[in-house]
């Protein structure tokens, strides 16, 4: 079945460091990959997705892109803030889109 | 546009009883998928409700139930109640045949089973 890996965390960062969690995935077909993120005390949003093999998506300055090749979607941003703190996750979605398929999430801290 | 809500946002059960989450999807959106999230890990595919009928659904046993109203909200149900159904229990909707996949979260309804 579909599945998903991601690093480990708890990540930590001083403010202004570059940011890469790796993600990789298995699935049949061509699925759709998500990063959603979850700030302290709220639900579950998406952060960006790629669609298709070579897409990159972007968001508040966060980049990933679809890999087929290596089946890794990596989310990195340039310079992380302390607003960024949150536990991010990967996911990918069936064609039919019945079914998000998460990975075990990796939380974020950036101090100052 | 109301986004998605949830309620009760926490109970606390027993073991063997029975418990009914609500969630009322985003207003337009007509599928609603339920995740189940414990502590530390990623969120799980129990179902999908698509017009008022299940849709596909993941690993779990039937004492784990649903329903979606005409107006698109729906129910989770679960019987029986175990300690390990303890978690996050998160509603999702959506608009079912949107090609982007993208799913819109309520807060979660938390529940813990002594």
């Amino acid at each position: 079945g579909d599945s998903v890996t991601q690093m480990e965390g708890p990540v930590t960062l001083s403010e202004e460091a570059f940011l890469t969690i790796n993600c990789t995935y298995t699935a049949t077909g061509y699925p759709s990959l998500f990063w959603y993120v979850q700030y302290p005390g709220e639900g579950l949003q998406l952060l960006l997705k790629a669609t298709k093999a070579d897409d990159k998506g972007s968001n508040k300055g966060f980049e990933a892109t679809y890999r087929k090749e290596t089946t890794s979607f990596h989310l990195e941003k340039g310079s992380v803030q302390v607003s960024d703190s949150a536990v991010y996750f990967c996911a990918l979605s069936d064609q039919g889109y019945q079914k998000v398929t998460f990975g075990t999430g990796t939380k974020l801290q950036v101090i100052p | 546009e109301t986004g998605v809500t949830q309620s009760p946002t926490h109970l606390i059960k027993t073991r063997g009883q029975q418990v009914t989450l609500r969630c009322s999807s985003q207003s337009g959106h007509n599928t609603v998928s339920w995740y189940q999230q414990a502590l530390g890990q990623g969120p799980q595919f129990i179902f999908q409700y698509y017009r008022e009928e299940e849709n596909g659904r993941g690993n779990f046993p039937p004492r784990f139930s649903g329903l979606q109203f005409p107006n698109y909200s729906s129910e989770l149900n679960v019987n029986a109640l175990e300690l390990d159904d303890s978690a996050l229990y998160l509603c999702a909707s959506s608009l079912g045949g949107s090609s982007t996949g993208e799913l819109f979260f309520g807060e979660g309804s938390r529940l813990t089973v002594l």
